[in-house]
């Protein structure tokens, strides 16, 4: 069965250091991979998929098949950041994500 | 390009009674899922329809029920509330390559007293 584990319910940095919220998926097939950014009040919105290797407000993803693992990436965090972000796996024919519990994110002035 | 609204943005029901929260997709969106957000569970899949059709459906009893219509607004139902229903619901349209992702809606904050 398909799961989504993020290791880490809080996550706290300095602003300007780098930042790396853990991903790790179990799905035998070919996974469709996001990350979902929630900001405080505001709606659940995309920030990355793994079919397009964008770069969005500097935060990269690569996914690594052979870890399954779909870690999300910034160099340097700003105040901004904090948020609750969330991994999530699609798949075709499944119709739906299927998340992980999410990390919120505190950046420390 | 109007994005995903749910209505109404917040409900208080009494135990017992029953609910029935709207959703209107993107334009162009068939695809309409709704999701339950609590703080102990996260985020779980409710189901998914597609023209008019449920193609998929979470872990949740019978008294949790949808349906889409004809111009892909959907809504969903919930029967003989619980105090453990009380969560934010969110609905998330997408175009028919999932691989594009979902956006979702503002959600509706449900309260059962």
């Amino acid at each position: 069965a398909q799961r989504v584990t993020q290791p880490e319910k809080l996550l706290s940095v300095f602003k300007g250091a780098p930042v790396e919220l853990k991903c790790n998926y179990s799905y035998s097939g070919s996974p469709e991979l996001f990350w979902y950014v929630q900001y405080s009040r505001q709606r659940l919105q995309l920030l990355l998929r793994h079919i397009s290797r964008e770069s969005i407000k500097g935060f990269t993803a690569d996914l690594n098949k052979g870890e399954t693992s779909f870690h999300l990436k910034k160099p340097f965090a700003q105040e901004e950041d904090s948020a609750m972000y969330y991994c999530a796996l699609s798949y075709s024919g499944a119709n739906n994500l299927f998340f992980g519990t999410g990390t919120r994110l505190t950046v420390i002035p | 390009k109007a994005g995903v609204t749910q209505t109404p943005r917040y409900l208080i029901k009494t135990r017992g009674q029953q609910v029935t929260l709207s959703c209107s997709p993107i334009s162009g969106h068939r695809s309409v899922s709704w999701y339950q957000q609590t703080p102990g569970q996260g985020l779980q899949f409710l189901f998914e329809y597609f023209s008019e059709t449920q193609r998929n459906k979470g872990n949740f009893p019978g008294r949790f029920s949808g349906r889409q219509f004809s111009n892909s607004r959907s809504e969903m139902n919930v029967s003989t509330l619980e105090l453990g229903d009380s969560a934010l619901y969110l609905c998330a349209s997408s175009p028919p390559s999932t691989g594009l992702g979902y956006t979702f809606g503002s959600g509706t904050r449900l309260t059962v007293v």
